[in-house]
C-alpha cells in the first residue's frame, strides 16, 4: 500500500534550532498539504503545495517554510524553533482536481518536542 | 479564528449505543464537510462526508445530518462498538480553496463494554 510516508516518526530539537520534516505521498497525488496538531486540538493548515509552488497558506509565521519536489516529494522546515512547535506535523496528500478535489490521504505524522 | 466548533469534547457511550457529536460552522462559502477518525499516533482518515445539497448522508453505521440553515452538521454512530473508540473531528472546506481543509477541536469518544 503506497499511502503517505512520513519521516523522522519522533524528533527532539532543542529551542533555537532548525528541523526539516519529510513527506512522500500517496502513488498517484500531486498535492501536498502540511498540518500542525497540537496536544488534544484539531489540525491546523500551515500550507499547501502543487507544482512545486505554495499555492495556499494558513496562518502560520514565515519561520515555516516548505518545498515540493519533481516527484511530488514535500519537505517542511521550521526555523528558530520555539517551545510551542512542539506538535504532532501531519502531512496529507491528495489529486487536485478542478472544483477541489478532497480525497485527502494523511501520514501518521512526526511527533515533534522542542526543549 | 475558530470557523468550526465541535461538541463535546469527550463522549463516553456503551456498546451499542448511539454516539453523536455536533458541529457548527461559521463561513457559507463552505461546501463540503468531512468527518475524520484518528487513532492514536496514527494520522486523521476520511470516515464521511457530505455536501450540503443533502441533509443526510448514511455509510453503515455512521450517519451525517446536515442543517444547512442553522450551519450545523452532526455525526451519529449507530450499533457504537468498542472499536470505534478514536478522536473524531468535523471538518470544512470550500471547493474553491484548494482543498485547504478547517478541522473543529475533536471528540474524544470512547464506548465501553
Amino acid at each position: 500500500d503506497a499511502g503517505v510516508t512520513q519521516s523522522p516518526t519522533h524528533l527532539i530539537k532543542t529551542r533555537g534550532q532548525q528541523v526539516t520534516l519529510r513527506c512522500s505521498p500517496k502513488s498517484g497525488h500531486d498535492t501536498v498539504s502540511w498540518y500542525q496538531q497540537a496536544l488534544g486540538q484539531g489540525p491546523q493548515f500551515i500550507f499547501q503545495y502543487y507544482e512545486e509552488e505554495e499555492r495556499q497558506r494558513g496562518n502560520f509565521p514565515d519561520r515555516f517554510s516548505g518545498h515540493q519536489f519533481p516527484n511530488y516529494s514535500s519537505e517542511l522546515n521550521v526555523n528558530a524553533l520555539l517551545l510551542g512547535d512542539s506538535a504532532l506535523y501531519l502531512c496529507a496528500s491528495s489529486l487536485d482536481m478542478a472544483g477541489g478535489g478532497y480525497g485527502y490521504t494523511f501520514g501518521s505524522g512526526t511527533r515533534l518536542t522542542v526543549v | 479564528q475558530q470557523q468550526v466548533k465541535q461538541s463535546p469534547q469527550s463522549l463516553i457511550v456503551q456498546k451499542g449505543g448511539i454516539s453523536i457529536i455536533n458541529c457548527a460552522y461559521e463561513n457559507t462559502a463552505f461546501d463540503y464537510f468531512p468527518w475524520y477518525q484518528q487513532f492514536p499516533g496514527k494520522g486523521p482518515a476520511l470516515l464521511i462526508a457530505i455536501r450540503p445539497d443533502v441533509s443526510e448522508k448514511k455509510e453503515g453505521r455512521f450517519t451525517i445530518s446536515f442543517n444547512k440553515s442553522a450551519k450545523q452538521f452532526s455525526l451519529h454512530i449507530m450499533d457504537s462498538q468498542p472499536g470505534d473508540s478514536a478522536t473524531y473531528f468535523c471538518a470544512a472546506a470550500n471547493s474553491g480553496g484548494y482543498q485547504k481543509v478547517t478541522f473543529g477541536t475533536g471528540t474524544k469518544l470512547q464506548v465501553i463494554p
